[in-house]
């Protein structure tokens, strides 16, 4: 079936430091990838997303591309700021039966940005 | 996007009692809704899938008759675990689908069971 890996946390940075989550998955299809970003005490929220190969989904200074040769779809932020300390998750959509997709997400990776 | 809400945030209860979590859809008609529970330091697990008007479709390993989901109307879904156990507890995460691949998530309940 269908999975998703993301690396460990808890992430620890410095304000203004360069941001890496790796996120790699598996898939029998052709699923779509995405990026949720949960803050405290709130839903997950859609970050961004890459519907295929090559895609580059980006938003508030994070990208990641869809890297079909490799499976992957690494989250990227140049700059982190204090404002970006949340839980991060991967996940990928696939769809099953009729018009339902189905959200498949990794473990999260907490991270958190000191001043 | 939508605005989804959950209630209550947080339930202890003994074991052996019911809960029932709601999920409300605040400014969006929400034809399908999806259950998650997340164990800490794991993955959303989708538990089932909920129309408005029928039958919740529930994932492989999921008891429907443990976890009684109810989809009766375009803005409300609730979730009643009965008969609790201690291993019952978890965070559950109710979210709304936008059509397609979109999904609008709530905060989350967080369910202790003693």
């Amino acid at each position: 079936g269908d999975s998703v890996t993301q690396m460990e946390g808890p992430v620890t940075l410095s304000e203004e430091a360069f941001l890496t989550i790796n996120c790699t998955y598996t898939a029998t299809g052709y699923p779509s990838l995405f990026w949720y970003v949960q803050y405290p005490g709130e839903g997950l929220q859609l970050l961004l997303k890459a519907t295929k190969a090559d895609d580059k989904g980006s938003n508030k200074g994070f990208e990641a591309t869809y890297r079909k040769e490799t499976t992957s779809f690494h989250l990227e932020k140049g700059s982190v700021q204090v404002s970006d300390s949340a839980v991060y998750f991967c996940a990928l959509s696939d769809l099953r039966g009729g018009s339902n997709y189905k959200l498949t997400f990794g473990k999260g990776t907490l991270l958190t940005v000191n001043p | 996007g939508a605005v989804v809400s959950q209630h209550p945030s947080r339930v202890i209860c003994k074991s052996g009692t019911s809960v029932k979590i709601e999920c409300r859809s605040l400014d969006f008609q929400a034809t399908t809704m999806f259950w998650y529970r997340q164990f800490p330091k794991q993955s959303l697990m989708l538990m089932a899938t909920s129309n408005e008007g029928s039958k919740a479709t529930y994932e492989q390993g999921v008891e429907k008759d443990k976890f009684l989901i109810n989809h009766a109307s375009l803005t409300l879904s609730t979730l009643t675990v009965t008969s609790a156990h201690p291993e019952d507890s978890s965070f559950y995460i109710c979210s709304v689908s936008g059509g397609r691949e979109t999904q609008y998530f709530g905060p989350g309940t967080r369910l202790l069971v003693l």
